[in-house]
């Protein structure tokens, strides 16, 4: 089975604070993503990556940025956490294709930060 | 715009009974619908993947149906048990936007009581 991790579960930051969130693959995946959920909204994408050194804005991309030194590893980074950035943080991967090749995206467990 | 709509928004049935989850989509084109389980605190996992010419497809217990023309997905839980208890989140694809769009309905949450 894939297997995507995200380093932590919880986080607490305070407002001004640079946050780093780490996800992980081990199925060799090009495609990764970010995501936030917020209650009842959707999942809305933060930013993506085709293959190493590669990204994509998605639809919600301001105060975030992302980082793919390593195919297996996509960091996304919160230059100055703010209050409005509490939310579920959501990683994902899927193989070459594009969601369009009905590809399953993986996703790893979330990351709930809260900034103070 | 394209939306994705789901319905209802909260549901509580008794285990063992069956159940059926609306989708209403407006997104055009589109390439796929899947459905998607997220239990509380985790990710979502993948149950149905369907293209605009499938109309149905199972995943043990969970069976998805598909009306391309009335934009229109159901996903229908038979013989519900306490560990179907998440919320069911409906997703179009749209290549239009890119390739890696997809519009994402804000979930059904289901309760099983026993």
């Amino acid at each position: 089975d894939v297997k995507v991790t995200q380093s932590s579960r919880y986080l607490v930051k305070r407002t001004g604070e640079k946050v780093f969130l780490e996800c992980v693959q081990d199925m060799d995946h090009e495609n990764m993503f970010w995501y936030r959920q917020d209650p009842g909204l959707g999942l809305r994408l933060i930013y993506f990556s085709y293959d190493v050194k590669m990204k994509e804005k998605g639809d919600i991309p301001e105060g975030y940025s992302v980082s793919r030194e390593k195919k297996e590893r996509f960091s996304l980074i919160l230059e100055s956490a703010s209050t409005n950035q509490t939310s579920m943080y959501l990683c994902a991967s899927t193989r070459e294709g594009g969601i369009t090749l009905n590809e399953k995206l993986f996703f790893g467990s979330g990351t709930q930060l809260s900034v103070l | 715009k394209n939306q994705v709509e789901q319905s209802p928004q909260s549901l509580i049935i008794l285990e063992g009974k069956n159940c059926t989850l609306q989708c209403n989509y407006t997104v055009s084109p589109f390439s796929n619908l899947r459905w998607y389980k997220q239990d509380t605190g985790r990710g979502p996992v993948s149950l149905t993947i369907m293209t605009f010419s499938e109309n149905t497809k199972s995943n043990g217990r969970y069976t998805a149906t598909l009306d391309a023309d009335t934009k229109q997905s159901s996903l229908h839980i038979t013989a519900s048990q306490l560990s179907d208890s998440a919320s069911y989140i409906c997703v179009v694809s749209n290549p239009v936007e890119s390739n890696y769009q997809l519009i994402w309905g804000a979930g059904t949450k289901l309760i099983i009581k026993p």
